[in-house]
């Protein structure tokens, strides 16, 4: 079973604060990084999806970077809003595998 | 609108019951999946299906089954030999990886099963 791993499990920040978090997955193997995005009531969407080494990818005020060698993808928000309040999910695709390989999720929780 | 609907949203069965969630999908996607997710633990997959007429098991597939008799449905059945059936329950989809998607899913609400 692949371990993906995503720190912190939960943190609160205020409004205008910028904060970030990471995934760490098997280094080996490696097809892509998903980043999802699940607000409470709500199907988990889509933020990023990323495939090389280096990626760099930006939404608004959030972005993500990969780093496949070392295994870990880092997920920046800048000046959150409380509309950002939700949990981020990570999840590893294997080559060959239909398969994504989901983290627990780091839950985000902006303050106004 | 293209999309992913579960029904219901909630639902409640009596211990030793079987029961069938609903997974429909109108985005023309050829895999489909089933996920279960319980308090402090990630997204785990039940099962999948690659294609109409054929799916596999998921790293968690003991005491469910599925259906895949259309595209656009991939019924799961929480059969009485599933120990711990109470959980919320997400289906998605996604193109076939052969379209060079990198396999992003799409998915839908959840259900919410508690078993009583």
């Amino acid at each position: 079973i692949l371990n993906v791993e995503q720190s912190p499990q939960s943190l609160h920040v205020q409004e205008g604060d910028s904060t970030n978090f990471t995934c760490s997955f098997p280094s080996s193997n490696f097809y892509a990084l998903h980043w999802y995005r699940w607000e409470t009531a709500k199907s988990p969407e889509a933020l990023f999806v990323m495939t090389l080494n280096g990626d760099e990818k930006k939404k608004g005020r959030i972005s993500a970077t990969l780093n496949t060698k070392e295994g870990y993808s880092y997920l920046y928000i800048k000046g959150s809003q409380p509309e950002d309040s939700a949990t981020y999910l990570c999840a590893f695709s294997g080559a060959g595998s239909y398969q994504l390989t989901f983290g627990k999720g780091t839950k985000l929780s902006v303050i106004p | 609108d293209g999309g992913i609907t579960q029904s219901p949203k909630y639902l409640f069965r009596k211990e030793g019951q079987n029961v069938t969630l609903s997974c429909e999908q109108n985005l023309n996607h050829d895999a489909m999946y089933w996920y279960r997710q319980d308090p402090g633990q990630g997204l785990r997959l039940i099962y999948y299906s690659q294609i109409v007429n054929d799916f596999q098991k998921g790293d968690i597939a003991e005491g469910y089954s599925v259906s895949r008799e259309k595209k656009e449905s991939f019924p799961l059945t929480v059969t009485s030999a599933q120990k711990n059936p109470t959980a919320f329950y997400l289906c998605a989809s996604s193109i076939d990886l052969a379209s060079g998607d990198y396999n992003e899913q799409f998915f839908g609400p959840g259900t919410r099963l508690t078993v009583l």
